[in-house]
């Protein structure tokens, strides 16, 4: 099966800042990745499909990029609401695998 | 509008079972996918396996053979999971979703969750 990595596992950044999500796939997986937002205490919510496609009403901060087995998230200009747990996720054949996630703090 | 309810609450002895329910509503049924997704005390999200309403056809993640069975009512469009066999490890928040449709995997609705707490 194929795994998904996510880098870091956890990261402190301050209001404003650049955040950079990595997630890699074990095989490529062309586009098939989604990136999911959870936020503490609340249900998942998804922000990107298709590895680059903001989900409708998502703030434009959030963009996503890669295909094959790298893939980024990127917040630009973090915001307090933006305090979560960020998970990608395989929909490829097979197993529908989630990376094991990356907490993001604000400084 | 779209909406997943999730059953309420369980507390299970080991070596049990449970059966949990997530009924649909606001969307025609059977044209959609149903995964369950678990997230145990303080860890990430685990994707169980899914089930298409349509013809009752699922494919589970190898970890949960033999220990999941979900299963569609049409008549009432709600996606059952039942879980066997039940040990602590099994203590967790188990969510529905709904993906987006054909060949759009992602799973764009979620259900509110429900708790499992297996415990002697």
């Amino acid at each position: 099966d194929i795994q998904m990595t996510q880098s870091p596992s956890s990261l402190s950044a301050s209001v404003g800042d650049r955040v950079t999500i990595t997630c890699r796939a074990s095989q490529g997986i062309s586009s098939y990745l989604a990136w999911y937002q959870q936020k503490p205490g609340k249900v998942p919510k998804l922000l990107i499909h298709a590895a680059t496609t903001l989900q409708l009403g998502v703030p434009s901060r959030f963009s996503g990029s890669g295909s094959g087995t790298e893939f980024t998230l990127t917040i630009d200009s973090l915001q307090p609401e933006d305090v979560a747990t960020y998970y990608c996720q395989k929909y490829n054949s097979g197993p529908r695998t989630f990376g094991q996630g990356t907490k993001v703090e604000i400084k | 509008q779209v909406q997943l309810v999730q059953s309420g609450a369980e507390m299970k002895k080991p070596g049990a079972s449970v059966k949990l329910s997530c009924k649909t509503s606001g969307y025609t049924f059977i044209n959609y996918y149903i995964h369950w997704v678990r997230q145990a005390p303080g860890q990430g999200l685990e994707w169980m396996g899914l089930i298409n309403p349509g013809g009752g056809s699922t494919s589970y993640a190898q970890k949960f053979q033999g220990k999941v069975t979900m299963t569609a009512d049409t008549s009432t469009s709600t996606v059952y999971m039942e879980m066997s066999n039940l040990r602590s490890e099994d203590t967790a928040v188990y969510y529905c979703a709904r993906d987006q449709g054909l060949a759009m995997p992602w799973l764009s609705f979620w259900g509110q969750g429900t708790r499992v707490i297996v415990s002697s």
